[in-house]
């Protein structure tokens, strides 16, 4: 499979716990973003990772998220102290700066729960 | 700042027939790209169509094609021949794309098609 890739898919924490996602980009993609997805709404831009280095964040992160892509490849996006407003499908995309439309390649998503 | 409208929240359209889905965008930047995205129930976003500003034609993918009209800075999806698999949440979408942009992608909040048979 050469789509992008997310694990896990579903998430149901506790308030107050921390939570980790992982998304794999399309191996030579070196652009990778995270959006947040609330019920009802078009996503939402979070950050923003050319090759290893972090080049936007979202006013939406709070200090609470951090997100890494060492080496460039596979990216995390930490979710410290969750709050029940975290609750939400995060969304990874990867793409690949050149010619043509730049269109990113979604994943299928991690919906977290928060109780 | 830049802003994608989509002020349809619901569409129903009867099977083999057309629909138009609105998108208006707002920016000041001269180059940029709009896109099309289709939302199944599912959940996974599957890309469909773009344009870009500087396009002298409308985008054209199979049964979908985009209608842009950039002095009224819209950017309509044309879906021909609706079938049942079309049924799905569909989202307009910006990018910047001038030197150093990061091509975040600006999303509106959606029209919902129902495809009837």
């Amino acid at each position: 499979d050469t789509g992008v890739s997310q694990d896990p898919r579903h998430k149901i924490t506790k308030r107050g716990q921390n939570v980790t996602f992982r998304c794999d980009p399309i191996s030579e993609h070196n652009r990778l973003y995270w959006y947040r997805q609330t019920l009802g709404q078009g996503p939402e831009f979070l950050t923003y990772f050319q090759n290893e280095a972090q080049l936007e964040k979202s006013r939406l992160l709070s200090d609470r998220f951090s997100a890494e892509r060492p080496k460039g490849s596979f990216s995390t996006l930490e979710i410290q102290r969750t709050e029940q407003g975290d609750s939400a499908m995060y969304l990874c995309a990867s793409s690949s700066r050149g010619l043509g439309s730049n269109e990113q390649f979604f994943g299928p998503g991690t919906r977290l729960t928060v109780l | 700042a830049q802003k994608i409208t989509q002020t349809q929240p619901g569409m129903f359209v009867q099977e083999k027939e057309a629909v138009t889905l609105d998108c208006t965008y707002d920016t000041s930047d001269p180059s940029y790209g709009l896109f099309w995205y289709k939302q199944p129930s599912s959940g996974e976003m599957i890309f469909l169509i773009y344009q870009g500003s500087y396009d002298q034609q409308n985008a054209t993918e199979g049964r979908y094609s985009l209608n842009f009209q950039k002095a009224r800075k819209s950017a309509n999806l044309v879906i021909s021949a609706s079938q049942l698999g079309d049924s799905a949440m569909y989202f307009c979408a910006m990018t910047l794309n001038y030197g150093g942009a990061t091509n975040k992608l600006i999303f509106g909040t959606g029209t919902l098609l129902a495809v009837q048979p």
